[in-house]
């Protein structure tokens, strides 16, 4: 079955920029979308079709998928971006998540 | 605005059945997949299958295939899951979502569903 593989911690620093990636065979010729939870909370989409940002969501988040990768940036992180990351794709009719980045800002 | 209002937190035996709910607003409920997606505790998201209300016409990732059903009421522009036998390892949070292209985005706010053996 399709496999979608995350690195389950990122740090950051305040201001700077996270890149989470995400790794699954030819995942560049699927569309890839991103989530982001935080504790308590439902997931919220932030990226999908790799790079495009539903209404709400800020401009510091964007998204690439090529090769074998997806990438979610966020650029001039906040401590507000702290936050469980998964992404998501389809695969011959089934969907796919990824394990889950934690995204640690300090 | 469009609405996922999901049943609330169950606890359950093992062996019993369960139905929980997704109430969904806003929106026309038979032109969009609605999928369920479970989490347990402090784990990932796994999809269990997505239903177009439309015509009913439903899929189930391999995982979860003859574990539920998932079904849809055009009436009440509700989507269900239902299992009819419990177990411990069914323990967990389960999100309904709405699909829009490839992704789901509009959740509803969870159902804490917590079985014992």
């Amino acid at each position: 079955s399709y496999e979608l593989t995350q690195p389950p911690s990122v740090s950051v620093s305040p201001g700077r920029t996270a890149s989470i990636t995400c790794s699954g065979e030819k995942l560049g010729n699927k569309y890839a979308s991103w989530y982001q939870q935080k504790p308590g909370q439902s997931p919220v989409l932030v990226v999908f079709q790799d790079t495009k940002r539903p209404s709400g969501i800020p401009e510091r988040f964007s998204g690439s998928n090529s090769g074998n990768t997806a990438t979610l940036t966020i650029s001039g992180t906040q401590p507000m971006d702290e936050a469980d990351y998964f992404c998501q794709a389809w695969d011959s009719g089934t969907v796919v998540f990824g394990g889950g980045t934690r995204l640690t800002v300090l | 605005d469009v609405q996922l209002v999901q049943s609330g937190a169950e606890v359950k035996k093992a062996g019993e059945s369960l139905e929980i709910s997704c109430k969904t607003s806003g929106y026309t409920f038979n032109n969009y997949w609605i999928a369920w997606v479970r989490q347990m505790p402090g784990k990932g998201l796994q999809w269990m299958g997505i239903i177009y209300p439309g015509d009913s016409d439903t899929r189930y990732s391999p995982s979860f295939q003859g574990q539920v059903t998932i079904s849809a009421d055009k009436s009440s522009s509700t989507a269900y899951m239902l299992w009819s036998s419990l177990k411990a390892s069914d323990t967990g949070m389960y999100f309904c979502a709405r699909q829009v292209g490839d992704g789901f985005n509009v959740w509803g706010q969870g159902t804490m569903v917590t079985v014992s053996s």
